[in-house]
């Protein structure tokens, strides 16, 4: 079966570039989540969509993140501009329904220079 | 504020022996303690969890172990295996809060063989 796939798995760019970062969630999953880790902040929900709507975005954290679900297959998480502090591995999760377990991505590595 | 501490921040053990990672939470609402295994270039894999109704669940060589009225869990690895090297981290959420993970900070538990 194929898992949550992200892409690109690593990302480098210079400060002030647009970052786009894609998702396919599990197929038949209506729930999907981005998270940020770093070393300092650990685990860190940024935004949870269910059935392709925004429900929370309380965790972007500025104006310069966006996310977006056009469809049930497929997510983006955008920067812009990119700041050398965003550096850290994004990963998207997707669960059948809200309270079900939570599968995730391999992540993007993201470096910003 | 973290709502969930985790602890050890690392912790070496040697194969045979018993792994054991504490976490302790604030939010009494929280009703879903599940644990998450990561492996270096890897997503976090659900691995076990457990729901307040019961004070321990086994599942192989994993065991939680759940103190309600302390507001504490654990997990337990038994005959720790070198390939049960990697980064733990606990996890909770509510049900109010659409089910939404907050992470611990993350173990890495390293298996001496």
């Amino acid at each position: 079966d194929a898992g949550v796939i992200q892409s690109p798995r690593h990302e480098v760019t210079e400060m002030g570039q647009e970052v786009t970062l894609r998702c396919k969630p599990i197929s038949g999953h209506n729930s999907l989540f981005w998270y940020r880790q770093t070393m300092m902040r650990g685990l860190e929900l940024l935004i949870y969509f269910n059935n392709n709507v925004p429900i929370d975005d309380s965790g972007m954290p500025e104006d310069r993140f966006s996310a977006k679900m056009p469809n049930a297959s497929f997510s983006t998480l955008k920067i812009q501009p990119s700041e050398p502090r965003d550096s850290a591995v994004y990963f998207c999760a997707s669960s059948s329904q809200v309270g079900q377990p939570q599968h995730f991505g391999d992540g993007t590595r993201l470096s910003i220079l | 504020q973290q709502q969930v501490k985790q602890s050890p921040q690392s912790l070496i053990v040697q194969k045979g022996g018993i792994s054991i990672i504490n976490c302790a939470y604030e939010n009494t609402a929280f009703d879903y303690f599940p644990w998450y295994q990561q492996f270096p270039g890897k997503g976090p894999a659900l691995l076990i969890a457990i729901r307040p109704d019961v004070s321990e669940k086994k599942e192989g060589r994993f065991t939680i172990s759940f103190n309600k009225s302390a507001k504490q869990f654990s997990l337990h690895i038994m005959d720790s295996q070198p390939g049960d090297s990697a980064t733990y981290f606990c996890a909770a959420s509510e049900e109010g809060s659409a089910r939404q993970l907050t992470f611990g900070s993350g173990t890495q538990l390293t298996v001496l063989p």
